[in-house]
């Protein structure tokens, strides 16, 4: 089974700020690789897929790097609605998703 | 508008049996490869299995903590995917989501393109 390790565990940061969370995996997993975004009570929602390709309505401010075993989500500036928990998944080889990221307000 | 909705969740004793039912909307649901993603509470995301649309063959696969345990069906003329779970276990308390596949390559997807908002499947004495 490929695992995600994702870090880090929770990013504290302010409104307009950067952010970077980082998923690596346990194997190459070339560019399969996706990053949802899920917020408390809400079902999760694809914002990126094959390391770097935004899904249709997803804004600009987040983009996705990476290949082989790592990998990095980027939001250029934290919008209120952005904090939320991240989670990285990956389709190499079956599916196994990271044990994600919370970003949460500093 | 894709629209995904879970039914069938519940209170079952370690053992016992359930079955969960997604109502699909807005696609073209017997082309759609659907997936079942769990979410434990408090914890983060499991794949649980897929299934196939008939045209590619109607196949089914599992994660290991379920497969022997759980089986996925679907129905396409009520636009309706199943999941049914035997021998249920503690540790098979969770949300359970029905996602649609999609972004494919050869015969893999991600299994999270569209979620629903999930059933609640609680196993206890």
């Amino acid at each position: 089974e490929i695992v995600l390790t994702q870090s880090p565990a929770t990013l504290s940061l302010s409104p307009g700020e950067g952010a970077t969370l980082s998923c690596r995996a346990s194997q190459s997993v070339s560019s399969y690789l996706a990053w949802y975004q899920q917020k408390p009570g809400q079902a999760p929602r694809l914002l990126i897929y094959d390391a770097s390709n935004r899904v249709t309505g997803i804004p600009a401010r987040f983009s996705g790097s990476g290949s082989g075993t790592d990998f990095t989500l980027t939001i250029s500036s934290l919008e209120p609605e952005d904090f939320a928990v991240y989670y990285c998944q990956q389709r190499s080889n079956w599916f196994t998703f990271g044990g994600g990221t919370k970003v949460e307000i500093k | 508008e894709v629209q995904l909705v879970e039914s069938g969740g519940g209170l079952v004793k370690p053992g016992g049996s359930l079955r969960l039912s997604c109502a699909a909307s807005g696609i073209a649901f017997s082309k759609a490869w659907m997936s079942w993603v769990r979410q434990a509470p408090g914890k983060g995301l499991e794949w649980v299995g897929r299934i196939k649309s008939k045209s590619d063959g109607g196949a089914t696969d599992y994660a290991a903590p379920v497969k022997g345990r759980f089986t996925i069906s679907r129905d396409d003329s009520k636009t309706t995917l199943y999941l049914h779970m035997n021998s249920l276990k503690t540790e098979d308390t969770a949300v359970y989501y029905c996602t649609t596949d999609g972004y494919c390559s050869g015969d893999s997807c991600y299994s999270g393109v569209d979620w629903g908002q999930g059933a609640l499947v609680t196993v206890s004495s």
